[in-house]
């Protein structure tokens, strides 16, 4: 069964550093996600991509975030300048397209994510 | 935006026992609740989900219910098993758009062999 798959499982980094964080979604999927997940804590939505463009994002994904979609197959979340405060483990997220009888395909698929530590 | 309750944060059961676990929302446009298992260090893996025209949803010994007028929705797992140790996650998502997932606050499961 394909799976959505991400690199690299873990990071440290210093504070102030670019990061750039990679995942691979399922090949035929259309719908991009990054969650983020700090330690102990819930999932939190971060952003949502499509069509080659942001569709929707949260108040988490400021200014020191972006995302891309360099090839047809990776999708990338950099944080330019790393605060301490970003150390959390990030999932990407990927659906397919169209309807499943009748009714659109809202499964999200989590990749095994990337564990940033800013130092 | 939409809010997600979950309660309770954890939960011991005795192996072969029931575990229930209860979420609330607050959008109503939300109609999509999906419930994730998490094992520790691993990604969040759906386990079943529920559309808001549906009441009930079972698979095998795990079951969901909704409750679209006082937006309550649940999970049952029966027969219970040490493998089923994990923290679970309820979530709702708006049908159809770009659907971002809103997840609950997590409920850490320990069942006791």
């Amino acid at each position: 069964e394909p799976e959505v798959t991400q690199t690299p499982s873990h990071q440290v980094t210093q504070m102030g550093q670019e990061v750039i964080l990679r995942c691979v979604p399922i090949s035929n999927h259309l719908y991009f996600y990054w969650y983020r997940q700090i330690l102990g804590q819930k999932v939190e939505f971060l952003v949502s991509f499509y069509n080659n463009e942001i569709s929707e994002k949260s108040e988490i994904f400021d200014d020191q975030f972006s995302v891309e979609r360099p090839d047809g197959s990776n999708f990338t979340l950099k944080i330019r300048s790393t605060k301490l405060e970003d150390s959390a483990m990030y999932f990407c997220a990927s659906r397919r397209p169209g309807l499943a009888g009748g009714l659109p395909r809202e499964t999200q698929y989590f990749g095994p994510g990337t564990r940033l530590l800013v130092l | 935006g939409e809010n997600v309750e979950q309660h309770p944060s954890t939960l011991s059961v005795q192996e072969g026992d029931s575990a229930v676990i209860k979420c609330t929302y607050s959008d109503s446009a939300s109609n999509y609740f999906p419930w994730y298992k998490q094992e520790l260090g691993k990604r969040p893996q759906l386990i079943i989900d529920i559309r808001s025209n549906v009441g009930e949803k079972k698979d095998q010994r795990i079951a969901v219910t909704l409750n679209k007028t006082a937006k309550h929705f649940s999970l049952h797992i029966t027969e219970t098993q040490p493998e089923d140790s994990a923290v679970y996650f309820c979530a709702a998502s708006p049908s159809g758009g770009y659907q971002k997932v809103t997840f609950g606050t997590g409920t850490k499961l320990q069942v006791i062999p």
